[in-house]
């Protein structure tokens, strides 16, 4: 069935160091995969996303890899701030429907 | 441009009543989903619609229902309560263009059911 699995659950980095998240999905229909960061609160806020078309998409700080053959990929977030401290999470969709798969999502904190 | 508007954001029901839930998508956007999120097991797809049609549907019971209307506005029912339903229950709009799937997420509404 449709599953993504998202590692780690937890990560933890000083200020001003890389931080990646991966995920890997199970569908191989899959071509749409989002990004969303969840501040305690509010709703999940899109960040970033990339289609199954396109290996590699950056958006300043933050970046998006996708190895379709392995059905990997992976956040990658340069120069973290304690701002970046949130929830995020990966997201999997197909071409004909909106509904997304998601993640079980890592808790990310930036300590100053 | 607003977001994507729910309401209410909090509600404390009985277990056996029911609940209706509210949407209102992004200006523009004619797809709505629903979204529950549990700390057991994360967010899961509860329903799509688009023009007032359900797209597609995920593995509920019958007590989780929803509707559109055609100014996109959306609402989702949850009838005979169970404790397990306490959540939070999310939309997002997308503009449904198969070519542009980027959904937006609500705040969302904290159901408690006690």
């Amino acid at each position: 069935g449709e599953n993504v699995e998202q590692h780690p659950s937890t990560l933890s980095v000083q200020e001003g160091d890389s931080a990646v998240i991966k995920c890997t999905y199970s569908d191989s229909a899959s071509n749409y995969f989002p990004w969303y960061k969840q501040e305690l609160g509010k709703g999940p806020q899109l960040i970033i996303d990339i289609r199954s078309n396109v290996g590699e998409k950056k958006d300043q700080r933050i970046a998006v890899t996708l190895n379709k053959t392995a059905k990997h990929f992976s956040l990658h977030i340069t120069e973290t701030q304690p701002e970046d401290s949130a929830v995020y999470f990966c997201a999997a969709s197909k071409w004909n429907t909106d509904k997304l798969i998601f993640g079980t999502g890592t808790r990310l904190q930036v300590f100053p | 441009k607003a977001g994507v508007t729910q309401t209410p954001r909090y509600l404390i029901k009985t277990r056996g009543q029911q609940v209706t839930l509210s949407c209102s998508p992004i200006s523009g956007h004619r797809s709505v989903s629903w979204y529950q999120q549990t700390p057991g097991q994360g967010l899961q797809f509860l329903f799509e619609y688009f023009s007032e049609t359900q797209r597609n549907k995920g593995n509920f019971p019958g007590r989780f229902s929803g509707r559109q209307f055609s100014n996109s506005r959306s609402e989702m029912n949850v009838s005979t309560l169970e404790l397990g339903d306490s959540a939070l229950y999310l939309c997002a709009s997308s503009i449904g263009d198969r070519e542009d799937t980027e959904a937006f997420f609500g705040q969302g509404t904290r159901l408690t059911v006690v």
